[in-house]
């Protein structure tokens, strides 16, 4: 069975750095494209950062690109979202999420975690 | 980027009646060398995370019942639950994988009327 758990989820200050990781399990994680997706409370999904499954390619959206980072440890089976210079709009429950099929990130979603409150607040 | 807009933005359809939700992409989401759509559903229900209902634009995914399809092609499309039932309020959201600036519309509730 497929389990995604994030972590690392809090409150941190404007201008603020922040770790977020997904623990992986259920699948060969490092043969699966991976992304994070964050919905800000009652808000809808707007997708943060993708990590292929093979040559490593990595995609950000523009909102974040230049302050996110996107990793993954296999010998861990986790993902990782560094985040700095956090903005207030950084506030968000932040899911990750397996993509159906493979190593290619151009696929849909199959599976998501239960999501990581980020909330972004002095 | 690609631009996913959805009507209505929410709906109100008696049991066992059927609910259509419509989507639509800025530009065409259909990829010539393989005539797929790259446009994907899923349900929300509240404090839970996304759940794939339907990818390539109509081929449900394992386990969805058969009340839920999807239709269309290029830059409209279409999802319909057949016969709504209890279990189907919920916000439904379309999804653009066609590039990698991946993006979602943004949402319709779905209630029992």
């Amino acid at each position: 069975e497929v389990q995604l758990v994030e972590s690392g989820g809090g409150l941190v200050q404007p201008g603020g750095s922040l770790r977020l990781s997904c623990a992986a399990s259920g699948f060969s994680f490092s043969n699966y494209a991976m992304s994070w997706v964050r919905q800000p409370p009652g808000k809808g999904l707007e997708w943060v950062s993708a990590l292929s499954g093979t040559d490593g390619s990595v995609y950000y959206a523009d909102s974040v690109r230049g302050r996110f980072t996107i990793s993954r440890d296999s010998s861990k089976n986790t993902l990782y979202l560094q985040m700095s210079s956090l903005r207030a709009e950084d506030t968000a429950i932040y899911y990750c999420a397996k993509v159906w099929g493979g190593y290619d990130p151009l696929l849909p979603f199959d599976h998501w975690g239960q999501g990581t409150l980020v909330t972004v607040s002095s | 980027d690609i631009v996913m807009t959805q009507s209505p933005d929410s709906l109100a359809v008696s049991l066992g009646e059927r609910a259509t939700i419509n989507c639509k992409s800025s530009q065409s989401v259909l990829y010539s060398s393989n005539n797929k759509n790259y446009l994907a559903w899923y349900q929300q229900k509240p404090g839970q995370p996304p759940k794939l209902l339907i990818y390539w634009a109509s081929t449900r995914e394992s386990g969805v019942p058969d009340r839920f399809s999807g239709s269309g092609s290029g830059t409209d499309f279409t999802l319909t639950i057949s016969s709504l039932q209890a279990e189907d309020v919920a916000v439904y959201y379309c999804q653009q994988y066609f590039n990698t600036l991946f993006t979602f519309g943004p949402g319709t509730k779905v209630e029992i009327k």
